[in-house]
């Protein structure tokens, strides 16, 4: 079983702010882990996956995130933002290769991301 | 990474019909999945799509309501059955191919009851 639990619906940053998006999981297997993006009437874009290679992975536009096992997270960061990352924003969580939930997605319920000028 | 093209984009439909949606992707791929996103929510997954074989379907889907097909590598689709209002969602194909762990996705249907 896996879950994702997104902390935070709505974050509100200035434009140029650190962007902090919590995202913590639960699973029984091994994870693969990912955040994924979504403007408005659009569908989803990946922004950064984790699947058990360096815990620190670095995405686009600047996003990067950090597994930490210890603490069962997989936190989104942005140094500075910009207007344009506005958005929502989902962590999701599957299992790894060879497992019965490979593949198979489960969705945190996402952090809209708004960025003041 | 894969292109999807999802059609039809949106659709109002009247409740009692159904809509079949078709994901077509540019490249051959291992495995395909159908997502729903219902209004101001997360998303879940209805069902795996194997090729050649019946689909894969999660708890609380069943294949009388959303039937799926997936004739060969690159295509599929989604059925929504007998349909009422409670069916208006967004709905997605997501696909991957073997080695990329990556999930693309679709750009969507929205569907609209009334």
């Amino acid at each position: 079983a896996q879950s994702v639990t997104q902390l935070g619906s709505h974050v509100s940053v200035s434009e140029g702010a650190l962007v902090l998006l919590r995202c913590n999981y639960s699973s029984s297997v091994p994870p693969y882990l990912f955040w994924y993006v979504q403007y408005p009437n659009q569908g989803l874009q990946l922004l950064l996956k984790y699947t058990s290679a360096a815990t620190l992975v670095k995405g686009i536009n600047g996003f990067e995130a950090e597994f930490k096992k210890s603490e069962t997270s997989f936190h989104l960061t942005k140094p500075s933002a910009h207007m344009s990352d506005a958005a929502e924003y989902f962590c999701a969580v599957s299992g790894g290769a060879g497992g019965t939930s490979y593949g198979k997605l489960t969705f945190g319920q996402g952090t809209i991301l708004t960025v003041h000028p | 990474s894969a292109v999807i093209s999802q059609k039809p984009s949106r659709d109002i439909c009247q409740r009692g019909t159904s809509l079949t949606i078709q994901c077509q992707v540019d490249s051959q791929v291992t495995m395909m999945f159908w997502y729903r996103q219902q209004p101001g929510q997360s998303l879940t997954l209805i069902a795996t799509a194997n090729q050649g074989s019946e689909a894969t379907y999660e708890s609380g889907f069943v294949i009388d309501k959303f039937p799926i097909s997936r004739p060969n590598l690159t295509f599929s689709t989604l059925t929504v059955s007998n349909m009422s209002p409670e069916d208006s969602s967004i709905y997605l194909c997501s696909v991957s191919r073997t080695g990329d762990y990556g999930y693309t996705f679709g750009s969507g249907t929205r569907l609209t009851v009334v």
